[in-house]
């Protein structure tokens, strides 16, 4: 059965740096998502993307965060320069045309230091 | 703000059905329920969904009123395996996102 993919599982980055998350949507699916998680909180929607642009963005996603469809397969989150605060658990969801239901990504730990 | 109230915990005898309620007495017309469940720390996993009818999958059924104001989920014969958080989410429109709140943590003892 088709899987979103997410890489990296873990990635460690000192504050201020620039970080790449990457996604791996399911190959027949338009529509793509990005959400987070910090510790122990709720699920936040971060930003959806559809025909190679924002379609919308939550508070959260703010001129830090920018999303990429590069290729035709990949779909990525890019933090400009991390804060502590970064620090999350990041999920990527897709969906094809012809239904709402989204399916995750396993997720990728961003740990900001 | 999540549409949805559900209990925060439940616990559930290894076996047995699981019953998971939910409240949605806001829901429009046009709005799904969905449910997505969460292991640890991993992606949030889709379950079922439906709109006023009950439904049935491999994984679980949903049971919503007909008023629609309120909905459950049923795990036929939980396992430890399913020992998760249940989410219950109103989501409808093409474009939509997910509103997660804190849904209920079920925990399947053996």
């Amino acid at each position: 059965e088709p899987e979103v993919t997410q890489t990296p599982s873990h990635q460690v980055t000192q504050m201020g740096q620039e970080v790449i998350l990457r996604c791996v949507p399911i190959s027949n699916h338009l529509y793509f998502y990005w959400y987070r998680q910090i510790l122990g909180q709720k699920v936040e929607f971060l930003v959806s993307f559809y025909n190679n642009e924002i379609s919308e963005k939550s508070e959260i996603f703010d001129d830090q965060f920018s999303v990429e469809r590069p290729d035709g397969s990949n779909f990525t989150l890019k933090i400009r320069s991390t804060k502590l605060e970064d620090s999350a658990m990041y999920f990527c969801a897709s969906r094809p045309l012809y239904t709402d239901t989204q399916y995750f990504g396993p997720g990728t730990r961003l740990t900001v230091l | 703000d999540a549409k949805t109230t559900q209990p925060p915990s439940m616990d559930c005898a290894e076996g047995r059905a699981a019953n998971l309620p939910c409240n949605h007495s806001t829901i429009s017309g046009n709005e799904y329920v969905y449910w997505y469940r969460q292991i640890h720390s991993q992606g949030p996993q889709y379950i079922i969904h439906g709109l006023k009818n009950n439904e049935t999958n491999e994984m679980a059924s949903l049971i919503i009123t007909e008023d629609r104001k309120s909905s459950t989920l049923i795990l036929p014969h939980a396992t430890l395996r399913d020992t998760a958080v249940y989410y219950c989410i109103v989501y409808g429109g093409s474009q939509g996102n997910l509103i997660f709140g804190k849904g209920t943590k079920l925990s399947v003892k053996p």
